[in-house]
């Protein structure tokens, strides 16, 4: 069963404006990681942010995580036709051995230019 | 470029063939990932090789097997394939799972069965 849930399911900007997409997740987690996936291809990581975090920077990329809410979202700034692609939350849960991630089904954002 | 590849990028099997998928993991990175993704859906995790062993596995029947090698490579075996077994299957490394670090994927192998 997927741990994390993404919202919104698909998301339609204009270039410059900016896209939040949140996530849920549902038991204790080690730490929470946000991919972007253009069509067809591989997985690209954007950021990690661990259990005892609460917000991270990269780039026009910011990261909250709310362990009380189980919840975390993903900012992007000023965004570009390039960012188009679908977007992953994945948790590394706390109970399971290893370091598998859970993922959720995704967002997938469309930057108009 | 994540310093992880995989091969082939695209295959085609019938129903009831075995297939067998590669993956070279980053420098240095010990622990390798399979993780399976249908269309339009997140992967889901099948199994995790740390240090040559199995440790740890999604809910995939034993007809999915893997194995990984003393330089860290792996190899990703299904076995009697089934017409649902068409997906994207990822690979991805980590430095050494213990530390809950970065996990890098490769950019996956296209599996069409027919």
């Amino acid at each position: 069963s997927q741990q994390g849930e993404e919202d919104p399911q698909a998301l339609s900007i204009q270039e410059g404006e900016n896209a939040t997409m949140n996530c849920s997740y549902k038991t204790s987690i080690n730490n929470l990681q946000w991919y972007r996936q253009n069509s067809g291809r591989g997985l690209v990581h954007l950021i990690l942010i661990r259990s005892n975090e609460r917000e991270k920077h990269s780039g026009r990329l910011r990261v909250t995580l709310d362990t009380s809410k189980k919840s975390s979202s993903l900012l992007i700034t000023a965004s570009r036709a390039a960012d188009t692609a679908s977007y992953f939350c994945a948790t590394d849960a706390r109970e399971t051995s290893g370091s598998r991630l859970t993922f959720g089904e995704g967002t997938q954002l469309t930057v108009n230019p | 470029e994540t310093g992880v590849t995989q091969s082939p990028t695209h295959l085609i099997k019938t129903r009831g063939q075995q297939v067998t998928l590669r993956c070279s993991s980053q420098s240095g990175h010990n622990t390798v990932s399979w993780y399976q993704q249908a269309l339009g859906q997140g992967p889901q995790f099948i199994f995790q090789y740390y240090r040559e062993e199995e440790n740890g596995r999604g809910n995939f029947p034993p007809r999915f097997s893997g194995l990984q090698f003393p330089n860290y490579s792996s190899e990703l075996n299904v076995n009697a394939l089934e017409l649902d077994d068409s997906a994207l299957y990822l690979c991805a490394s980590s430095l050494d799972y213990l530390i809950g670090n970065t996990i890098y994927f490769g950019e996956g192998s296209w599996l069409t069965v027919v």
